[in-house]
């Protein structure tokens, strides 16, 4: 079956913007995460979500970071007025169930000039 | 100090070594999970184990609950075993999120043929 897709694949943008990051996770998975990865560094966690609701967003950074999970499949991460620091790969997983195996997207490269 | 720790940073092999990597953890753990990422690639879960050991293929996790220590082992190695290996933790110290993970930075491996 699919996996977890991300679009796009990769964001070039100028600092200022608001820009809007997608995750499709596998059908039927009730947790999504969300996880940023700076060059040479391991993952961090920013966002859970069980179902429609975020459970845990106590790795957002600040308030310019926003994510919602309306339907309870598809995820946005929104990001307000971007800054250089923004700049990672951004990873989306998802599991069946709140403590399983969690899959990974293939993440988004966003880059902020 | 990070909550998880990896050692070595940096891991080059020849072909056909065994290789151990090891992964520390100071919080307390409901799942250990080591993970692994090819350059440009996404992350893909290779074990996820919350004591003892598991044996899939050439790979071999081990955990000591007690010492909060884990290893990865690949007996045989081979070229395309090359990649980042990252251990991660699903921590009991946040709330009701039991899920969300810890990461450590990473081990980076380089077998030579």
């Amino acid at each position: 079956g699919a996996g977890v897709s991300q679009t796009p694949s990769n964001k070039v943008t100028e600092k200022g913007k608001y820009v809007e990051l997608r995750c499709d996770p596998i059908s039927g998975h009730t947790a999504l995460y969300w996880y940023r990865q700076s060059l040479g560094q391991g993952p961090e966690f920013l966002i859970y979500f069980q179902g429609t609701g975020a459970a845990d967003d106590s790795g957002l950074p600040n308030d310019r970071f926003f994510a919602v999970r309306p339907e309870g499949s598809v995820s946005t991460l929104k990001i307000q007025r971007t800054e250089r620091g923004d700049s990672a790969v951004y990873l989306c997983a998802s599991s069946p169930t709140r403590l399983g195996t969690q899959y990974f997207g293939p993440g988004t490269r966003l880059t902020v000039l | 100090k990070n909550e998880v720790e990896q050692s070595p940073q940096n891991l080059t092999a020849q072909e056909g070594e065994f290789i151990t990597i090891n992964c520390s953890y100071s919080v307390g753990i409901s799942a250990l999970h080591w993970l692994q990422q090819h350059p440009g690639g996404g992350i893909v879960s290779l074990f996820m184990l919350s004591s003892g050991k598991k044996k899939h293929g050439r790979l071999i996790a081990t955990i000591n609950i007690q010492e909060k220590h884990s290893s990865l082992h690949i007996t045989a190695s081979h070229p395309r075993d090359s990649a980042v290996y990252i251990c991660a933790v699903s921590s009991m110290n946040y709330g009701g999120s039991q899920g969300n993970l810890i990461f450590g930075k990473g081990t980076k491996l380089s077998v030579k043929p």
